[in-house]
């Protein structure tokens, strides 16, 4: 069976450091691997996605994910955070057939100014 | 539609009433699946739609809990007899069948309280 790991629920980062959120995984097979991000009272909007090809992945708002078979991790980064990044994050995972997405507990990301 | 709509967008309810909540998915979407954000849990999975096929509801929490989808567009997800631990928001969200590379497109959710 899938399962994610989010191993932090909140991560603090000053407004134009670097930012990470981990996320690592288990599935059987080849991951098809996701981010989502939720702002306040707003369902979750699609980030980016990781199929096959590059390890590392670009998405919207400026974020990417770097795959790491070998460390079975997924995490999401972003060379300079801004204010209005602040949300929560979600890593899913779903293997190969047409099985629902699995998500992590989800991670809070504050950027303070 | 242009996205997944959810209603109501908040249902307050008395413990032991049945409460419906509603999806309509994005036009074309065949896929259809139900998750439940509670605080601190992420998002569970519930339920899911793939075209005509027998649904997966191997996330269902309970007898009290089922799922419909007619025509292959919208669904309803009922609860009977709530409870208080049934207090969450639900998620629904639709992706083009057989597409395992595609993400989800979510709906803004239903707030459920049970008082």
């Amino acid at each position: 069976a899938q399962s994610v790991a989010q191993p932090e629920d909140q991560v603090n980062v000053a407004e134009g450091n670097p930012l990470t959120v981990k996320c690592t995984y288990s599935v059987s097979g080849n991951p098809y691997l996701f981010w989502y991000v939720q702002y306040p009272n707003r369902g979750l909007q699609f980030l980016l996605k990781y199929i096959t090809g590059d390890n590392l992945v670009k998405g919207s708002y400026g974020f990417e994910a770097e795959f790491n078979k070998s460390q079975t991790s997924f995490h999401l980064k972003k060379p300079s955070a801004l204010v209005s990044d602040s949300a929560l994050y979600f890593c899913a995972v779903r293997d190969e057939g047409n099985t629902p997405l699995v998500f992590g507990k989800g991670t809070r990301l504050s950027v303070i100014a | 539609g242009a996205g997944v709509s959810q209603s109501p967008s908040n249902k307050v309810t008395e413990k032991g009433k049945d409460v419906e909540l509603r999806c309509d998915p994005i036009s074309g979407h065949t896929a259809l699946y139900w998750y439940r954000q509670s605080l601190g849990q992420g998002l569970e999975f519930l339920i899911y739609f793939q075209g005509n096929s027998a649904p997966d509801k191997s996330g269902l929490p309970s007898d009290r809990f089922s799922a419909e989808r007619t025509g292959g567009s919208v669904s309803t997800l009922t609860i009977q007899r709530t409870q208080q631990e049934d207090s969450a928001v639900y998620l629904c969200a639709s992706s083009l069948l057989g597409q395992a590379n595609y993400g989800y497109t979510f709906g803004s959710g239903t707030r459920l309280t049970v008082v």
